[in-house]
């Protein structure tokens, strides 16, 4: 069964220093990987997908086949980061989301 | 564009009782969802509607859980009975085709406290 693993639930670095969100994934295909963020009191919603290869609020995520990841970066990490991010793969044929259980990042002053 | 609209935002009732949730999704969105969300976990979904079929409905307890889409549009969902493990956030969301990619729009959510 395909299988998202986060393996921080948390994590914690002061403003400025730069940040990686783990994400790993099971699906031996070709993935189709997204990151999603919550902020405080507002819905999911999506940050950015790896077939996009962009950069959205200075973040960008690596898709790396030989080690089944798909990181999330930022080079300097700002307070209004601060929030729940979740690694999710859309690979099956439906389209559903299989979720990793999610990284609460703190971005302290 | 108007997001997906969820009711009620929160709701607690004992167990055994039966609770029911209201999504209005994105108009012309013609796939949605239903995701539980236990506390500390990420969401799981129970149920996929593309218009009014079920696309997928494998990890819905089906002996308590029912869901349905009338016309394409809105779905709700309902537990009966409800059990102390049903507490959870349940998130509906929208997308506008059943494909890789695609991004799902995510509503308010409902939290479900059962006591």
């Amino acid at each position: 069964a395909q299988r998202v693993t986060q393996p921080e639930k948390l994590l914690s670095v002061f403003k400025g220093a730069p940040v990686e969100l783990k994400c790993n994934y099971s699906y031996s295909g070709s993935p189709e990987l997204f990151w999603y963020v919550q902020y405080s009191r507002q819905r999911l919603q999506l940050l950015l997908r790896h077939i996009s290869r962009e950069s959205i609020k200075g973040f960008t995520a690596d898709l790396n086949k030989g080690e089944t990841s798909f990181h999330l970066k930022k080079p300097f990490a700002q307070e209004e980061d601060s929030a729940m991010y979740y690694c999710a793969d859309g690979s099956s044929n439906t389209g559903k989301l299989i979720f990793g259980q999610g990284t609460t990042l703190q971005v302290k002053p | 564009e108007a997001g997906v609209a969820q009711s009620p935002r929160y709701k607690i009732i004992e167990k055994r009782q039966s609770v029911a949730f209201w999504c209005n999704p994105i108009s012309g969105h013609a796939t949605l969802y239903w995701y539980q969300q236990i506390l500390g976990q990420g969401p799981k979904l129970l149920i996929q509607f593309q218009n009014n079929g079920v696309v997928d409905d494998s990890q819905l307890p089906k002996d308590r859980f029912s869901a349905e889409r009338l016309k394409g549009v809105d779905s709700t969902l309902k537990i009966q009975p409800a059990k102390l493990e049903d507490s959870a956030v349940y998130l509906c969301a929208s997308s506008d085709y059943r494909a890789k990619n695609t991004e799902a729009f995510f509503g308010q959510g409902t939290r479900l406290t059962v006591v």
